[in-house]
Formats: C-alpha cells, structure tokens, sequence
C-alpha cells in the first residue's frame, strides 16, 4: 500500500539556520507533491508545489526538492525564524487533485 | 484569497445526536471539497471527495450513511455526522480546490472543527 513517512520526532533549532524536513514515500509515483503548513488546532495551509519533472523549486525563504528515483522530497527553511515552528506536512498526489498526507513533522526554532 | 471557513469550529453534544458540519468557500468557486479526519499526532486522513451537484466519493472504510456529504452549491458543502457515538470524536477539517484546468489545485484548508460526543 501507499506510504508516506516523515520523521515522527520533533526538530529542534536555533534560530538563524537551515531547518531541513525529509519526506519519503514508497509504493508509487505521485504526479506531483506538495508541503503544508500546519499550527496547533488550525487547518493546513498551502506552501509549495512540484512536480515530478521538477529537481526543485523555491519561494522566499523556502525551497523543496524532488528526487523521484529516491521517492523523496526535502523542505528547506533557510535564516528560520522562531515563527516558522509549526508542523509541516508532506502530500503527495494519488490522483486528480487528491492528496495523501505524511503525520507531518514538528519543527521548533528557538531564540 | 482562497479562504475557507468551516462552522463551527467546536461541537459537544450527547450519543445520538446527529451533528452538521458546514464547509464554504468565502471568495473562490470550489469544483471539488474534501472532508478529512484527523486524530491527535496523526495525519490527515481522507474520508470522501465532493464534487459539486454530484454524489461524494467515500474512502475505504467510511461509512455514507453514518458521514453523509451534501454539495449543493459551488462555496458550500455540508457533512453530517448521524446518531454520533464517542468513537466518532475527532477533529474533522474541509479543504476546497478552486476551480482551475488540471490536476495540481493546492487545497484551501477550513480551521477544522473539534467535535467531542459524551
């Protein structure tokens, strides 16, 4: 069946550094995929798309990869700020406009 | 833009009761709405896909008559969640996709609704 995994503990930074979130997925090959951001009791809110004949793509302070022969996907948070802690998941498609979530992976950044 | 606001975002009431949880698109048309689930530290886990003036698709496992989806209109759709039992507790997010040409619509997340059934 259908995986998706995304490291389940928690990553700690400091503030200022590259905050680097891995997503890896097995059993078939999404068109594309695409990363959300999600706060305590909130919904998720969209970040990021690429596609599977995209090596990468960024915006801002952000920067996805996709290495479709390793089925992973890497998000990058670059001069992160304590702001940007929250969960981020992971969704790569399974079919028109639908979408399978990783459980996301906690990301703190400290002062 | 693409707001979604999902009502309400809290519900506690007694076994049995059924409960309605709305879903609308503030100021983008949304073809399709997606109702997902989630438990505490678990991802979101898709329940059914709704596609305006048609039938919802349910997932493997949930039951249609027990969440019953109505997607009337273009900014609105409706779960409702029957004769609720306390194993039906959870957080129960909507996402919208616009409706644009092609398969990649980011989805636009509601702020979910916390349902409790004593």
């Amino acid at each position: 069946s259908q995986k998706i995994e995304q490291n389940s503990e928690a990553l700690n930074i400091q503030e200022g550094k590259t905050a680097t979130l891995t997503c890896n997925y097995t059993n078939y090959s999404p068109a594309y995929l695409q990363w959300y951001r999600q706060d305590p009791g909130r919904g998720p809110v969209f970040l990021l798309l690429i596609r599977e004949n995209e090596k990468e793509k960024r915006k801002e302070r952000l920067k996805v990869t996709f290495d479709t022969t390793l089925k992973q996907s890497l998000f990058h948070i670059t001069a992160s700020q304590p702001a940007d802690s929250a969960t981020y998941l992971c969704a790569p498609n399974t079919g028109f406009q639908k979408l399978v979530f990783g459980t996301g992976t906690r990301l703190l950044v400290s002062p | 833009g693409a707001v979604v606001s999902q009502h309400p975002s809290r519900v506690i009431c007694k076994s049995g009761t059924s409960v309605k949880i709305e879903c609308r698109s503030l100021d983008f048309q949304a073809t399709t709405m997606f109702w997902y689930r989630q438990f505490p530290k678990q991802s979101l886990m898709l329940m059914a896909t709704s596609n305006e003036g048609s039938k919802a698709t349910y997932e493997q496992g949930v039951e249609k008559d027990k969440f019953l989806i109505n997607h009337a209109s273009l900014t609105l759709s409706t779960l409702t969640v029957t004769s609720a039992h306390p194993e039906d507790s959870s957080f129960y997010i909507c996402s919208a996709s616009s409706s644009g040409t092609g398969a990649e619509q980011p989805q636009h997340f509601g702020d979910g609704t916390r349902l409790s059934i004593l």
